[in-house]
């Protein structure tokens, strides 16, 4: 079965310290995998994404993530955290199912604090 | 460039009224289009997805419906809204295979009183 797990649903961080928020994927084919951030009452938008090549990944923001296979994992990080970016994270993989159609998996999301 | 756009922002109805959320989408042809809903403090349940004009898939059973009357249009629909319609709903597109990212609204947030 297919599945998303964040471990975490709340990380603290202080301004100028790094940020680690954690993914876990489950899946039986090659999967592509996002991470996207979301602030309050507003949308989603697309922080990055794998799809099968360069197992490291550049986003925006400052944001990056490494796909690691052997340990099914997408862990998104960044350097030094900074206020704006306080938000909620979504961690995400596209997959196919048995019906050949296109499915997305989403996790529960990380909520990201940012204290001065 | 490609835009969506969704509205209205937020929307106060009352339990038994009709809803009409609708959606669209701006520098693209024939995208994948999403309704999703976000509850308080839980992920993001996909309502519906629709691959083409009229065609639409329904992933959960629900008190709601969706249209999609043009290529780039996508209407979400209630007949009577319940106390448990209340949510953040988010409509996205998507063109090309399963590496291809869904691009998002800014949301509705809807109460029902």
């Amino acid at each position: 079965a297919q599945s998303v797990t964040q471990l975490d649903s709340h990380v603290s961080v202080s301004e100028g310290t790094p940020v680690l928020l954690r993914c876990n994927y489950s899946s039986s084919y090659s999967p592509s995998l996002f991470w996207y951030v979301q602030h309050p009452n507003k949308g989603l938008q697309l922080l990055l994404k794998y799809t099968s090549a360069a197992t490291l990944v550049k986003g925006i923001n400052g944001f990056e993530a490494e796909f690691k296979k052997s340990e099914t994992s997408f862990h998104l990080t960044k350097p030094s955290a900074h206020m704006s970016d306080a938000a909620e994270y979504f961690c995400v993989v596209s997959v196919f199912n048995a019906g050949n159609n296109r499915k997305l998996i989403w996790g529960l999301g990380t909520s990201l604090a940012v204290n001065p | 460039s490609q835009t969506i756009h969704q509205w209205p922002a937020t929307l106060v109805q009352p339990v038994g009224s009709p809803l009409s959320l609708e959606c669209t989408v701006e520098g693209t042809s024939n995208p994948n289009l999403y309704w999703y809903r976000q509850a308080a403090g839980r992920g993001l349940q996909l309502l519906f997805y629709s691959v083409g004009i009229g065609q639409i898939s329904s992933e959960v059973p629900q008190n709601l419906s969706a249209s999609r009357p043009q290529d780039r249009q996508f209407i979400l629909s209630s007949k009577k809204l319940l106390l448990s319609d209340s949510g953040f709903y988010l409509c996205a597109w998507s063109v090309g295979g399963s590496g291809s990212p869904l691009h998002f609204g800014n949301g509705t947030r809807l109460t029902v009183t």
